[in-house]
């Protein structure tokens, strides 16, 4: 079974540049959220998608989008990026809105570098 | 505001020292879980534990045990004789009802040294 995967595992890009990054969820599960980890951070709740559309934001500029296909997996976008934007990217996914009590699955990031 | 602290941000250990980590959180929920992450160098949040706001119970697994005290809104971790092995960042964190979004501490980093 496999578990929450993401690609690419790292990437470089610089200021100004658009990034998209990709998340397949575990097996069974239908929501997908992403978390934005910045160096010696907490992750922090970026948006959640649930039945292709996004249902939940965190404190993010309209420059981060996302979206949901019909199989579940999801992408995160990020236009015209900025240093500050350097992270370990994180998608979790989750069965329903919030998940069986609660619990949620984490892939092992992608890590963006912004030169 | 939903809030979870971790005051410690690292702590360093020799193998075989029991070694607890901190956890207060602020909810304004009445009913609310709270989870203990592991995260090791690869970068994958490892799940270990959660508890519900009803319970509490304190709960044994192996080496690691928690501590949850709603009168004082802790949610404590400790490891027993640790290792090696258990070197990681460890982040606690709380659901946000209706919504799923988990809110995490800052993360305690633990080295366990040989």
């Amino acid at each position: 079974d496999a578990g929450v995967t993401q690609s690419p595992t790292h990437l470089i890009k610089t200021r100004g540049q658009q990034v998209t990054l990709r998340c397949s969820p575990k097996s069974g599960h239908d929501t997908v959220s992403w978390y934005q980890q910045a160096l010696g951070q907490g992750p922090q709740f970026i948006f959640q998608y649930y039945e292709e559309e996004e249902r939940q934001r965190g404190n993010f500029p309209d420059r981060f989008s996302g979206h949901q296909f019909p199989n579940y997996s999801s992408e995160l976008n990020v236009n015209a990026l900025l240093l500050g934007d350097s992270a370990l990217y994180l998608c979790a996914s989750s069965q329903g809105l919030t998940g069986v009590a609660g619990e949620l699955f984490f892939g092992e990031g992608s890590r963006l570098t912004v030169l | 505001a939903q809030k979870v602290t971790q005051a410690q941000t690292e702590i360093s250990v020799v193998e075989k020292e029991d070694v607890t980590l901190d956890c207060v959180y602020e909810t304004r929920d009445t009913t609310y879980y709270l989870f203990w992450y592991k995260q090791p160098p690869s970068g994958e949040l490892v799940f270990l534990i959660r508890r519900n706001s009803f319970d509490e119970q304190n709960e044994i697994s192996g080496r690691y045990s928690w501590n949850f005290q709603k009168s004082t809104s802790s949610f404590n971790f400790t490891i027993t004789a640790s290792q090696v092995v258990d070197s990681a960042v460890y982040f606690c964190a709380l659901i946000e009802n209706n919504t799923g979004k988990l809110i995490f501490g800052q993360g305690t980093t633990l080295q366990v040294k040989p």
